[in-house]
């Protein structure tokens, strides 16, 4: 069964400077989709960025990336330049046939 | 455009009841998809529609179900309700549903069973 780990429950960060969340997954499958989702205190699920199995190429999205090690299962995010608004629950999630989400890590941004 | 619309945001039920939450994907949206979010268990997929289908299904009870309209709208029902079934229940949706598509949110029903 495909899984997917956040082992940071929280993480914080000065406004202004650059963080990285990590996740891992577990899978046998080849074909499959990575997302970065964000949930702000409005609880709507937003989608940050995402990057597919197949391309070795690092998914970028104006000042967020990923680190994307398909060998270690690995598929961290980046955030540069961090806002105030950029505080929110970040969800790491795998999709094949269904999505399947982590734990989430809840980011704090302190001015 | 309008977003996913989520009806009602707030419910709350009794043991044993049942209980429907709505959701309107965002006009063209054919995919329908609904997670269920726990303190414990985090966010977890209950099912997809995709033209009236379920196309694929979570590990959830029976007591769960759900079904789309030919306007692509969808309901998910819980029968029997019980106290662990208290939870924020989020609706996706998008145009087909393909794994490589970006998910529209709605704010979710949050669900307190007493």
């Amino acid at each position: 069964a495909q899984t997917v780990t956040q082992s940071q429950p929280e993480m914080s960060v000065q406004e202004a400077e650059t963080v990285t969340l990590s996740c891992t997954y577990d899978t046998s499958e080849s074909d499959y989709y990575l997302f970065w989702y964000k949930q702000p205190p409005s609880r709507q699920m937003i989608l940050v960025i995402r990057q597919e199995a197949y391309k070795q190429q690092n998914a970028t999205e104006n000042r967020f990336s990923v680190n994307f090690q398909k060998a270690a299962k690995s598929f961290s995010l980046k955030i540069s330049d961090s806002q105030l608004g950029d505080a929110a629950m970040y969800f790491c999630a795998y999709r094949s046939n269904d999505m399947r989400f982590g734990a989430g890590t809840r980011l704090t941004v302190k001015p | 455009k309008a977003g996913v619309t989520q009806t009602p945001r707030y419910l709350i039920k009794t043991r044993g009841q049942q209980v429907t939450l709505s959701c309107s994907p965002i006009s063209g949206h054919r995919s329908v998809s609904w997670y269920q979010q726990t303190p414990g268990q985090g966010l977890q997929f209950l099912f997809e529609y995709f033209s009236e289908t379920q196309r694929n299904k979570g590990n959830f009870p029976g007591r769960f179900s759900g079904r789309q309209f030919s306007n692509s709208r969808s309901e998910m029902n819980v029968s029997t309700l019980e106290l662990g079934d208290s939870a924020l229940y989020l609706c996706a949706s998008s145009l087909s549903g393909t794994r490589d598509e970006k998910l529209f949110f709605g704010s979710g029903t949050q669900l307190s069973v007493l």
